[in-house]
């Protein structure tokens, strides 16, 4: 079934960790997109990948950084984790018609 | 950028009654508009969306409306059940949405039995 994947769903980590959010997608879809939510409010973008080697940052200055290496998969990590970066990241993927669909979200703490 | 806001932030109507969400854009440029229902501890879903070229769209109970000129946009839901509680998020995009979504801050509607 053509879905968005995103792994762990649920992450408890101490500050300073490295920490790789995963995102693949099975909806043949070439655009991919990385949006931070806190509970309750709006989604912000933060990253976005138009195809395999594209990577562009959104609108909501973020200290993760993203790659591209193939089309169906599209990791965020941060280097050095911080409590601030407590959220949920939702992935996200839209193709020819530019509908966006997400995934089921990773809620990050960071004690 | 893009700046969207969404009234209200909350919205209790009685099951069977209408529902209407407004959101205003500031980019004239912005050329998609999608809706979102996120249920609690769930990923969003697209309900609807229109794009610039078109002044209303409908799909069963739902339909959503486009003032280019006044830059704003509406979601209408007719003849409400318990289960079209949710947060409702509107959102805008230049270049149909390639370079990303700009989100309003969402709106809680209750439906009361």
């Amino acid at each position: 079934e053509a879905d968005i994947y995103q792994t762990p769903r649920y992450l408890v980590i101490g500050t300073g960790k490295k920490i790789t959010l995963e995102c693949s997608q099975t909806m043949g879809h070439d655009k991919m997109y990385w949006y931070q939510q806190d509970p309750g409010m709006e989604l912000h973008l933060i990253h976005y990948s138009y195809g395999v080697n594209s990577t562009e940052k959104g609108d909501l200055s973020s200290e993760s950084t993203v790659s591209r290496i193939r089309t169906e998969h599209f990791p965020l990590t941060l280097e050095s984790a911080r409590p601030s970066h407590t959220s949920q990241y939702l992935c996200a993927s839209s193709g020819q018609n530019y509908e966006q669909y997400f995934g089921p979200g990773t809620r990050l703490t960071v004690t | 950028g893009e700046n969207v806001e969404q009234h209200p932030s909350t919205l209790s109507v009685q099951e069977g009654d209408s529902a209407v969400i407004k959101c205003t854009y500031s980019d004239s440029a912005s050329n998609y508009f999608p809706w979102y229902k996120q249920e609690l501890g769930k990923r969003p879903q697209l309900i609807i969306d229109i794009r610039s070229n078109v002044g209303e769209k409908k799909d069963q109970r739902i339909a959503v409306t486009l003032n280019k000129t006044a830059k704003h946009f509406s979601l209408h839901i007719t003849e409400t059940q318990p289960e079209d509680s949710a947060v409702y998020f509107c959102a805008a995009a230049l270049g149909g949405g390639a370079d990303g979504l700009t989100f309003g801050k969402g709106t809680h509607l209750i439906i009361q039995p």
